[in-house]
């Protein structure tokens, strides 16, 4: 099993501004993906991050709003760009350890509890 | 395309009752389906998963689900409800089809009771 530390674990942010999560997991991953929990909701994937690679983003989900950075295969980065109240959310990310098949499980980080005043 | 149906958003047992939790999952190739649990102010935990080897599942703290393909279901059972199991449930699907990616069900939300 992996063990994934994200921080912060929360934030109060201003809207307009940024904040940039990180994703730190305890050995060599392939795969890294990043998922947003709305109030209430459940999980909806944002991208998935690769090292080496560009994020590949989901449906509704852009570059510019959300750039993610994947520098090598133990971190991840999550930037929230000119947010606003809407982007209040739990972010969560998550890894697939490396070599593993289809029948694999995805490890979880604690998430970080987002809120935009 | 995968989608995963979970029915009754929140469930609400007596402490010692049956817990069942529902789970439909839709997929055009087998798929793989997993039962995650969520504490409050947590991440997730994999409490068990389906990977064809078994129809019938156990996972951690008791829990264990049957996966029935003529019913495309994978439901969650166990037998006698704890306090301390009183958590968010999520299942998801994951296919070759769908990549390496999970799919969610919008979770449901267990009560114990004494």
């Amino acid at each position: 099993s992996a063990v994934i530390s994200q921080k912060p674990s929360r934030d109060i942010c201003q809207r307009g501004t940024s904040l940039t999560i990180q994703c730190q997991v305890d050995s060599q991953v392939t795969m890294m993906f990043w998922y947003r929990q709305q109030p209430g909701q459940s999980l909806t994937l944002i991208a998935t991050a690769n090292q080496g690679s560009e994020a590949t983003y989901e449906s509704g989900f852009v570059i510019d709003k959300f750039p993610i950075s994947r520098p090598n295969l133990t971190f991840s980065t999550l930037t929230v760009s000119n947010m606003s109240p809407e982007d209040s959310s739990i972010y969560l990310c998550s890894a697939l350890p490396t070599g593993t098949g289809w029948n694999t499980e995805a490890f979880f980080g604690q998430g970080t509890r987002l809120t935009v005043v | 395309a995968q989608s995963v149906t979970q029915l009754g958003s929140h469930v609400s047992v007596s402490e010692g009752a049956l817990v069942l939790l529902r789970c439909n999952y839709s997929s055009s190739v087998p798929p793989y389906l997993f039962w995650y649990v969520q504490y409050p102010n947590q991440g997730l935990q994999l409490l068990l998963k389906y990977t064809s080897a078994a129809t019938l599942v156990k996972g951690i703290n008791g829990f264990e689900a049957e996966f029935k393909k003529s019913e495309t279901s994978f439901h969650l059972t166990k037998p006698s409800a704890h306090m301390s199991d009183a958590a968010e449930y999520f299942c998801a699907v994951k296919s070759t089809g769908g990549g390496n990616k999970l799919t969610f069900g919008t979770g449901t939300q267990l009560k114990v009771e004494l």
